[in-house]
């Protein structure tokens, strides 16, 4: 079965403290992306990555980090630096036509 | 003002209803136009994508561009309960070089219920 997985469904965090969240994906897709959605908002895009090894900011970069050290896989740090983590966080990839993004199932975010 | 506006409703309607969703943009550079279905607390699904002006047909869904009003629609026929969910539209822009990058930008999404 392709697709994407993320995990944990849910996630706490204390204040102060770094969490990852994890997204894999298998369709052998060069490009991935990290979106955080809020009530009542769209999506918006944190950062994205277009090959392994390389990544860009997005729109709300600050307090979040990543890493693309394989093609399958494309963590996102929340730091303690990102003062309102609490969001849906989805993850999805895409494959030359860029614009047809395949979504995971999303990692639910709460702060203690 | 933002780059992609879409009334997040909700959206009421019976089933059968024809509904139309819209977005309305700001930026001429946006090429790529497309819808998303997300069902409550999963990831969206893509619907529809469109490049040109014009109407674009799938099944019971027509997706529908007018770049010169800058103005997006989607329009479900005979619509069910089982499309009740948050419809998202999204739209990219064409950099130099002619690629997008796939960064898009999402409207706010519409919660449509349709009910028996």
């Amino acid at each position: 079965d392709g697709g994407i997985t993320q995990s944990p469904k849910y996630l706490f965090r204390k204040e102060g403290q770094n969490v990852t969240l994890s997204c894999e994906q298998n369709l052998n897709h060069d490009a991935m992306y990290w979106y955080r959605q809020d009530p009542g908002q769209g999506l918006r895009l944190i950062y994205y990555s277009q090959i392994v090894n390389d990544f860009q900011k997005g729109d709300i970069a600050e307090g979040y980090s990543v890493s693309r050290e394989k093609k399958e896989s494309f963590p996102l740090t929340v730091t303690s630096a990102q003062k309102n983590p609490t969001a849906f966080y989805l993850c999805a990839s895409s494959q030359g036509d860029r614009e047809t993004q395949y979504f995971g199932p999303g990692t639910r975010l709460l702060v203690l | 003002q933002k780059e992609v506006e879409q009334d997040p409703g909700p959206l009421s309607v019976p089933e059968g209803a024809i509904v139309s969703l819209n977005c309305t943009y700001s930026n001429s550079a946006f090429q790529y136009f497309m819808w998303y279905r997300q069902y409550s607390r999963k990831g969206p699904e893509l619907l529809m994508y469109t490049y040109s002006s014009g109407n674009k047909e799938d099944g019971r869904f027509t997706a529908q561009v007018d770049k010169s009003s800058k103005y997006i629609s989607l329009f479900i026929r005979d619509s069910q309960p089982s499309d009740s969910a948050t419809y998202l539209c999204a739209m990219s822009a064409v950099h130099a070089g002619g690629t997008s990058y796939g960064k898009l930008t999402f409207g706010q999404g519409t919660i449509l219920t349709v009910h028996p």
